[in-house]
């Protein structure tokens, strides 16, 4: 069993919708919880990270951590079809490692 | 801030050649750099973290003398896959963390896609 599940997806949209990105994840000793996102042929990009439980937002995203049933989610609001990408939660110990979830690809549609 | 750069971007060679790669934090100083590996549709697969002036700490199943990996500033680290074959081929990304006591950010380079033939 992978340490980080992801909902595999893809996940098509259209402009405006709520997307709801979601992870499990095993290992308890994880402490952060990060999501990225991954344009085609790019390297990932930091979009947020949360410590423990609770929730974080920024702009139209919102990361949601559940540490009582090791669920992580991500919420685009007014989805942009420059939010098209994939996504990747990942889990962090502070051995310095992350976990990367496999991923979901979403497109939002005009 | 945080930028990331990694040469080449992308590079063919002939099985049996060796492929040298190169990783820069641009405008920080990285304390600690990760290599990834990453298959199509596939998550990233950490091979081995990196700390500046030591050898590097390899994720198990990677073979250290196939991938060398030397860090020799708080700038720069370098991966070389040594004697390539074609299963080698595939998207070489890598992370810097910042040199700052408790920070956990990594920023990941824009990636290097390996054909190996």
């Amino acid at each position: 069993q992978k340490e980080v599940e992801q909902d595999p997806g893809p996940l098509s949209v259209p402009e405006g919708a709520i997307v709801s990105l979601n992870c499990t994840y095993s290992n308890s000793a994880f402490q952060y919880f990060m999501w990225y996102r991954q344009y085609s042929r790019k390297g990932p990009e930091l979009l947020m990270y949360t410590y423990s439980s609770g929730n974080k937002e920024d702009g139209r995203f919102t990361a949601q951590v559940d540490k009582s049933s090791k669920y992580i989610s991500l919420f685009i609001r007014d989805s942009q079809p420059s939010d098209s990408a994939t996504y990747l939660c990942a889990s962090y110990t502070n051995a310095g490692k992350s976990t990367f979830g496999d991923g979901t690809t979403l497109t939002v549609k005009p | 801030g945080a930028v990331v750069s990694q040469h080449p971007s992308w590079v063919i060679c002939k099985s049996g050649t060796s492929v040298k790669i190169e990783c820069r934090s641009l405008d920080f100083q990285a304390t600690t750099m990760f290599w990834y590996r990453q298959f199509p549709k596939q998550s990233l697969m950490l091979m081995a973290t990196s700390n500046e002036g030591s050898k590097a700490t390899y994720e198990q199943g990677v073979e250290k003398d196939k991938f060398l990996i030397n860090h020799a500033s708080l700038t720069l680290s370098t991966l070389t896959v040594t004697s390539a074959h074609p299963e080698d081929s595939s998207f070489y990304i890598c992370s810097a963390q910042p040199h700052r006591v408790g920070t956990i950010e990594q920023y990941f380079g824009p990636g290097t896609r390996l054909t190996v033939t």
